[in-house]
């Protein structure tokens, strides 16, 4: 089993709605989780930073995290065409280099 | 703001040249990191450094070199370019422990011919 999956996509959705991604994974000493957010042909930029479980909230990104199911969730309210961009998840269990998912492409719809 | 540089944007070189890739940070960061992207294959950790003239391997260190003589730079070399090496190429830095919030650089698409 792969230490960190994520789908694909693309996602597509209309403007103005609510967007999920998601992020599953298999080991339990993970604490620091992260979401980063990447145009296309330009460097990953981090958008959220948690540590452990609960929700963190920033402006219109609410990130998630659920330790017992060991599962993460980035969230976008109102969603915009400039929201259109591939995103990372990345976690780290704090002694070790961070493992990012592969990302997944997301097409927000005018 | 953190910030981050790539010595170029798109770089094409033929294959046995030598390339380098440098990576300037103006944070004081303590680690930087070198990955590469490829479609399907996410991001790949290829080495790292946690203080100068320090490296670590990362998961694909072979074919790679790397050189941290300053703080603030760090090297990425292709000791014999091969065409399996045509990828992005991304530095990153963080200011604390190797699971800080990494920043990256806008990468170097590297293509090899």
């Amino acid at each position: 089993q792969k230490e960190v999956e994520q789908d694909p996509g693309p996602l597509s959705v209309p403007e103005g709605a609510i967007v999920s991604l998601n992020c599953t994974y298999s080991n339990s000493a993970f604490q620091y989780f992260m979401w980063y957010r990447q145009y296309s042909r330009k460097g990953p930029e981090l958008l959220m930073y948690t540590y452990s479980s609960g929700n963190k909230e920033d402006g219109r990104f609410t990130a998630q995290v659920d330790k017992s199911s060991k599962y993460i969730s980035l969230f976008i309210r109102d969603s915009q065409p400039s929201d259109s961009a591939t995103y990372l998840c990345a976690m780290s269990d704090g002694d070790d280099k961070i493992i990012f998912g592969k990302g997944t492409r997301l097409h927000i719809l005018p | 703001d953190v910030k981050v540089t790539q010595s170029s944007r798109y770089l094409v070189k033929r294959t046995g040249e030598k390339v380098f890739l440098e990576c300037v940070q103006d944070m004081d960061h303590e680690n930087m990191f070198w990955y590469r992207q490829d479609p399907g294959l996410g991001l790949r950790l290829i080495y790292f450094s946690y203080d100068v003239k320090m490296k670590e391997k990362g998961d694909i260190p072979e074919g790679y070199s790397v050189s941290r003589e300053k703080k603030e730079r760090f090297s990425l070399i292709l000791e014999s370019a091969s065409t399996n090496q045509t990828s992005m190429y991304l530095c990153a830095s963080t200011l604390l422990g190797l699971a800080g919030e990494q920043y990256f650089g806008p990468g170097t698409r590297l293509t090899v011919t």
